[in-house]
């Protein structure tokens, strides 16, 4: 079955890098994404990887995919308070704009001054 | 406005009521899909539409759940004899269609509905 999963929690420092985890079930998946939801606010996109690709960087935030163990991580360098957010890893199974896309449950990034 | 659109932002309706909440997608945008996301959870999705029709409704819970897009635009989801469980923020997002496409999705703000 589709399942992807994330821990819960992540509590760094301002300035610290943060390093958000997923892992992933199915292997046919094309996209990965991860998404960003403020409170009261929708989910935006934040950087998404393909997956014949093994690492996208964009500015601050760094993904890597290992396809083999199927984890997919975020990693966001000196991390700002106005990161604060909760992170979903989505997987899209059928490529391209059939967004049928499965979240995790989402990890709540909390960055103290 | 340049974003998806949702309304009500927040329904508070009795248990068995009937509730029929609106999306209004990005201009151009011919992918329109409902998301369903409950407390502590991640969206879940309900329902595709391409163009005027579902391309997918496998999401759907069970036949209180409803979803239409009559000009390819707007698009209404509704649900019958509404339930305590049903409460949840309903979310909606556009994405076009076209070659090569990454599969991003624009989510609005979400509907909140709260069943008493």
């Amino acid at each position: 079955g589709e399942d992807v999963e994330q821990s819960l929690f992540l509590s760094v420092r301002e300035g610290d890098s943060s390093v958000i985890n997923c892992t992933y079930t199915d292997s046919s998946s094309t996209y990965l994404y991860w998404y960003k939801q403020e409170p009261g606010a929708g989910l935006q996109l934040l950087t998404y990887i393909f997956s014949n690709m093994d690492m996208k960087q964009d500015q601050r935030l760094t993904v890597l995919l290992n396809k083999k163990d199927k984890h997919l991580s975020l990693r966001i360098a000196d991390t700002q308070t106005g990161d604060s957010a909760i992170y979903f890893c989505a997987e899209n199974l059928y490529g391209g704009s059939q967004g049928n896309l499965i979240f995790g449950k989402g990890t709540k990034l909390s960055v103290k001054p | 406005g340049a974003g998806v659109s949702q309304t009500p932002s927040n329904k508070v309706t009795e248990k068995g009521k009937y509730v029929e909440l609106r999306c209004d997608p990005i201009s151009g945008h011919t992918a329109l899909y409902w998301y369903r996301q409950s407390l502590g959870q991640g969206p879940e999705f309900l329902i595709y539409f391409q163009g005027t029709g579902a391309a997918d409704d496998s999401g759907l819970p069970n036949d209180r759940f409803f979803a239409v897009r009559p000009e390819g635009s707007v698009s209404t989801l509704k649900i019958q004899r509404t339930e305590r469980g049903d409460s949840a923020v309903y979310l909606c997002a556009s994405s076009l269609q076209a070659g090569g496409n990454t599969g991003e999705l624009f989510f609005g703000e979400g509907s909140r509905l709260t069943v008493l």
